[in-house]
């Protein structure tokens, strides 16, 4: 079994581009949730993707968006990357099944935008 | 508001002394609470969730809902508990709600 892989680990951007993270759910699950973690802070839920949609939306603005392909995987993209963007971005995977709260966190990618 | 409180960021303890990290939460229904911890270079794991009543690591977690509250206990702290310790609400929407953390230091 495998878990949830995420990348790069690691990204340095300029004000003003655009960025794509990249999630590998854990086998099984077909779920994928992304979450922001400033820094000092809890993870702030982003969105998440359930059969390739979006099923679910925390307080970001539509310049944050994503994907879920058939395979489960997923992509975080954030335009017009702005400095407060700078955080780890989690990505989370669980089998969407009523009373299953077993999410799997990836190890994070952290963004800093200068 | 659907919010999770951790009133503190920080909680010195020396090994084998009680431990009880407060969280607090502001949820209208009946919700799904959890601990997640994070312990030095790992990533974000479940500790423990209110609905299992279980006790992992000898930590344990009550709800109580007129005082909102789901604090974690544990009567002796190990070194190895030093981490970070994150509060978490399900609301129903399936997604997680959580605090801002408590860092333990459990000093030998």
């Amino acid at each position: 079994e495998t878990g949830v892989t995420q990348s790069p680990t690691h990204l340095i951007k300029t004000r003003g581009q655009q960025v794509t993270l990249r999630c590998s759910s854990q086998s099984g699950h077909n779920t994928v949730s992304w979450y922001q973690q400033a820094l000092g802070q809890g993870p702030q839920f982003i969105f998440q993707y359930y059969r390739e949609e979006e099923n679910g939306r925390g307080n970001f603005p539509p310049r944050f968006s994503g994907l879920q392909f058939p395979n489960y995987s997923s992509e975080l993209n954030v335009n017009a990357l702005e400095l407060d963007d700078s955080a780890l971005y989690l990505c989370a995977s669980s089998l969407f099944e009523p009373g299953n709260y077993g999410y799997t966190f990836g190890s994070g990618t952290r963004l800093t935008v200068v | 508001a659907q919010r999770v409180t951790q009133p503190e960021k920080l909680l010195s303890v020396f090994k084998g002394a009680p431990v009880e990290l407060k969280c607090n939460y502001s949820y209208s229904g009946s919700p799904e609470l959890f601990w997640y911890v994070q312990y030095s270079r790992q990533r974000l794991q479940l500790l423990l969730r209110h609905i299992s009543r279980e006790s992992i690591k000898g930590f344990t977690a009550d709800l109580n809902k007129g005082e909102t509250s789901f604090h974690l206990k544990k009567p002796f702290a190990q070194e190895e508990d030093s981490a970070m310790y994150y509060c978490a609400l399900e609301g129903g929407t399936d997604k997680l709600i959580f605090g801002t953390g408590t860092r333990l230091q459990v000093f030998p």
